[in-house]
């Protein structure tokens, strides 16, 4: 039972376009959600963060806007850069359980 | 180092043989995490310790692995009679403290193939 789905594998845009990344979850204990960008034999570095009592949080060209009712949230890159291109993992924690459950991420390309 | 640090960044074991994967955290870091990420998919959390307490085990997959942060810094990930099944990239995270919602910082991984 997978709580963090990220249900498209990949995503291919134009340079300068926006670049949406959607990821899903099913534990309503979740209340703390982060994305991870990954290059190639690289681990996860961290992205942006939001919490469950904000709706948008906001950080230079990128967006994160999570929706608890529907336990969706998503991640937003504008203008998108070809030195975006990386994995995009999606990531939820709950109160006090200490560890993140992660998606299994979506390849971003970024044509020039 | 500013960064994690793991170590070796690969290991090739033949099945049945014990390895032993090292974790160098970000100094002053409490909380240090093991994941485990096979190809294609996103990191599977194994367990967690804060400071030299291991306060989460549950996704330890067997009794063959074993972690160990003895002194609160440096970590060990320890594989028995390894298997093929245990073939995939071993990360190390480490945080500042037990924050909710504080972001991960990781290591570059150790790719464990076992043949």
């Amino acid at each position: 039972d997978q709580q963090v789905k990220q249900n498209s594998p990949s995503l291919s845009v134009q340079e300068g376009r926006i670049s949406i990344l959607n990821c899903d979850y099913t534990n309503s204990m979740f209340d703390y959600f982060l994305w991870y960008k990954k290059y190639p034999a690289e681990g996860p570095t961290f992205l942006i963060s939001i919490s469950s009592i904000k709706d948008k949080n906001e950080d230079g060209r990128f967006t994160v806007f999570l929706n608890k009712s529907a336990k969706h949230l998503s991640l937003h890159i504008v203008p998108s850069q070809p030195g975006d291109s990386a994995v995009y993992f999606c990531a939820a924690s709950a109160t006090n359980a200490g560890k993140s459950t992660f998606g299994d991420g979506t390849t971003l390309t970024v044509k020039p | 180092g500013a960064g994690v640090s793991q170590s070796p960044r690969y290991k090739v074991a033949k099945r049945g043989q014990d390895v032993a994967l090292r974790c160098d955290p970000i100094s002053g870091h409490v909380s240090l995490f093991w994941y485990q990420q096979a190809l294609g998919q996103g990191p599977e959390f194994l367990t967690y310790f804060q400071n030299e307490a291991q306060l989460d085990k549950s996704g330890l997959p067997s009794d063959r692995f074993f972690a160990e942060r003895p002194e609160g810094s440096v970590s060990t990930l320890k594989i028995q009679r390894t298997q093929q099944e245990d073939s995939a990239v071993y990360l190390c995270a480490s945080s500042p403290r037990q924050r909710e919602g504080s972001p991960l910082h990781f290591g570059n991984g150790t790719r464990l193939t076992v043949t």
